[in-house]
């Protein structure tokens, strides 16, 4: 169980062009998905919490208006990079969980994650 | 808020030796979760296990073991026995407890890079 998928693993674009990325759990309705960027040999850095209906929470430093994420349904998000540039290049992951009391709850699973690189 | 410290950046050990990744916090509340998260060189992290700060019995998981102490304020990681599959990033998290508000977001250590030698 708890099952992440995002789409596409990896997408190479042009400069200025838009790209999405979506993240989907499979088998369990996730009430938080979170966005985090990964540099090379560095840890996660938060991007941005999204709870199903409501709009994103970005960090503070995350431009909102350059990083569209939206949560429309319990088991999908989906984060579009606009205007991308090659400063955006990076791996992007999602995780979800279930907001909730119980342990179990307080859980974040992860997908695979998105290579975006911008020529 | 919260702290994670992964002192260890890199460590190197030949198969079949036991390793152990450090893992040290800090947060001034007394309900907290703990967790370990494997990255392997394909990027998705994988779910290790979770903590609750009440419980402090050590976990065995086949050749995954974990050291749980509220004492020094570590959760250490122990893999026995090492295999070339366990070379990864392994990181060390925390978070807060669903409140009732807020997003409960993860703390990550920087992460300790395993590789395992054949």
């Amino acid at each position: 169980g708890a099952v992440v998928s995002q789409h596409p693993s990896w997408v190479i674009c042009k400069s200025g062009t838009s790209v999405k990325i979506e993240c989907r759990s499979l088998d369990f309705q996730a009430t938080t998905m979170f966005w985090y960027r990964q540099f090379p040999k560095q840890s996660l850095m938060l991007m941005a919490t999204s709870n199903e209906g409501s709009k994103a929470t970005y960090e503070q430093g995350v431009e909102k208006d350059k990083f569209l994420i939206n949560h429309a349904s319990l088991t999908l998000s989906t984060l579009t990079v606009t205007s991308a540039h090659p400063e955006d290049s990076s791996f992007y992951i999602c995780s979800a969980s279930v907001r909730g009391w119980y342990p179990e709850q307080n859980t974040q699973y992860f997908g695979p994650g998105t290579r975006l690189t911008v020529l | 808020a919260q702290k994670v410290t992964q002192a260890q950046t890199e460590i190197s050990v030949v198969e079949k030796e036991d390793v152990t990744l450090d893992c040290v916090y800090e947060t001034r509340d007394t309900t907290y979760y703990l967790f370990w998260y494997k990255q392997p060189p394909s990027g998705e992290l994988v779910f290790l296990i979770r903590r609750n700060s009440f419980d402090e019995q050590n976990e065995i998981s086949g050749r995954y073991s974990w050291n749980f102490q509220k004492s020094t304020s570590s959760f250490n990681f122990t893999i026995t026995a090492s295999q070339v599959v366990d070379s990864a990033v392994y990181f060390c998290a925390l978070t807060l407890p669903y409140s009732g508000a807020g997003s409960y977001q993860l703390t990550f250590g920087k992460g300790t890079k395993l590789s395992v030698i054949p």
